[in-house]
């Protein structure tokens, strides 16, 4: 059994450039959740993926989309790159029903310069 | 608005000493609530799931427990590999997990 992979593990932008995040999920897993974590605070939740549709959004700009494929992996993707997007980005899948039995990826470090 | 609130921030602790993190939370409609392990630099590790007043579960040094208001984490004899962060997540009744801040656990050897 495979777990959540991420990539890259850590990248640096300028701020107004666009990032595109990928996530594997765990195998099994239909669901995927992308969760921003600043330093020392706790993830918040950006948005989530059941069957290649989102299913619940967070309280972030819609500069923040994502995709899921077929084969349950994901893409975050973050336009116009500004100073407070520094963070690590967390990937977790999870089975429908699970509520709250999240599998998460070790994250992807961005920083914007 | 939906809130978790986790105290204290930081604890230090001897190898050995007991102690306890706890989670409170607003009171709207919770379905289940979830304690997660996080090394530095790494993404969280899930512990323990919570639904009702009055449960609790154990793993090895670790035991949760749940009242109507708050969370405890307790520590039994705890070892310097305990060291990690501790994040306390509650479902509203949503597809999120709404994370409290965490408890940065030092067990100095």
């Amino acid at each position: 059994e495979t777990g959540v992979t991420q990539s890259p593990t850590h990248l640096i932008k300028t701020r107004g450039q666009q990032v595109t995040l990928r996530c594997s999920s765990q195998s099994g897993h239909n669901t995927v959740s992308w969760y921003q974590q600043a330093l020392g605070q706790g993830p918040q939740f950006i948005f989530q993926y059941y069957r290649e549709e989102e299913n619940g959004r967070g309280n972030f700009p819609p500069r923040f989309s994502g995709l899921q494929f077929p084969n349950y992996s994901s893409e975050l993707n973050v336009n116009a790159l500004e100073l407070d997007d520094s963070a690590l980005y967390l990937c977790a899948s999870s089975l429908t029903g699970s509520s709250g039995e999240l599998f998460f990826g070790e994250g992807s470090r961005l920083t914007v310069l | 608005e939906d809130q978790v609130t986790q105290s204290p921030e930081a604890l230090r602790l001897q190898e050995g000493e007991s102690s306890s993190l706890n989670c409170s939370y607003t009171v709207s409609g919770l379905r289940g609530l979830f304690w997660y392990r996080q090394d530095p630099g790494k993404g969280p590790e899930f512990l323990f799931t919570l639904y009702s007043a009055g449960e609790e579960k154990e793993k090895e040094r670790l035991k949760a427990t749940l009242t109507k208001k708050e969370s405890f984490l307790h520590i039994t004899a705890p070892k310097p590999e305990d060291s990690a962060t501790y994040l306390c997540a509650v479902n509203f009744g949503n597809e999120k997990l709404t994370f409290g801040t965490g408890t940065r656990l030092t067990i100095i050897p």
